[in-house]
């Protein structure tokens, strides 16, 4: 069974610029979560999808920005990028509670 | 706020020796799973506790979970150089976890 896919792997971006990273989830898995690690803050959860639908959010501005597919793969925007921005960013799909993670997209804001 | 703060924040060993990581929480939880990331790269699920759980194995991995003082532990037995990875717990319920700022263990060969 293939794992969590994400796209793309590294990034680099300007500050101002936005950007999107995709996930494809484990087959079979509704549900989709986001977390941001930073050596700063560590681990912190952005936002969690089941069924095309926001079912948690973290705490985070509105600049960061989610959503899930049909075929349960999602995608998360960030807008108007900011240096603090950069990240390792997680894509996690689960069954049933238990978190499978992909690989992550390394963004570096310049 | 942390939910899982690992404890220690380093821990060095030798080849063969067991390593403990410990872990606590501030507030409830369903479950609570242990994970290990090699540098940079994503989190691999080592265990899943769940909250009416005291004691769980996995191969040379045992967690041992104790609601009442919001505290679990990580024994990894007979460690191996390519046991050395940062090791986070995140706690949490309905697919969202909280994390703390993980265990770094270096397993000297």
């Amino acid at each position: 069974k293939a794992g969590v896919t994400q796209t793309p792997r590294y990034l680099i971006k300007t500050r101002g610029q936005q950007v999107t990273l995709s996930c494809s989830p484990i087959s079979g898995h509704r549900s989709v979560s986001w977390y941001q690690q930073t050596p700063g803050q560590g681990l912190q959860f952005l936002f969690e999808y089941f069924s095309e639908t926001q079912r948690n959010k973290g705490n985070f501005p509105g600049r960061f920005s989610g959503r899930q597919f049909s075929n349960s793969r999602s995608e998360m925007n960030v807008s108007t990028l900011e240096l603090g921005d950069s990240a390792l960013y997680l894509c996690a799909s689960s069954p049933d509670g238990e978190l499978f993670f992909g690989e992550g997209s390394r963004l570096t804001v310049l | 706020s942390q939910q899982g703060e690992e404890d220690p924040q380093a821990l060095s060993i030798q080849e063969g020796e067991n390593a403990t990581m410990n872990c606590s929480y501030k507030t409830s939880i369903n479950n609570l799973q242990w994970y290990r990331q090699n540098s940079g790269r994503g989190l691999v699920h080592l265990i899943l506790i769940r909250s009416n759980e005291r004691e769980k194995h996995s191969g040379r991995l045992r967690v041992t979970l104790d609601t009442s003082k919001k505290s679990s532990s990580l024994l990894i037995t007979a460690s191996r150089a390519a046991d050395t990875a940062s090791y986070f717990c995140g706690g949490g319920s309905n697919y969202k976890l909280t994390f703390g700022k993980g265990t770094l263990l270096t397993v000297n060969p």
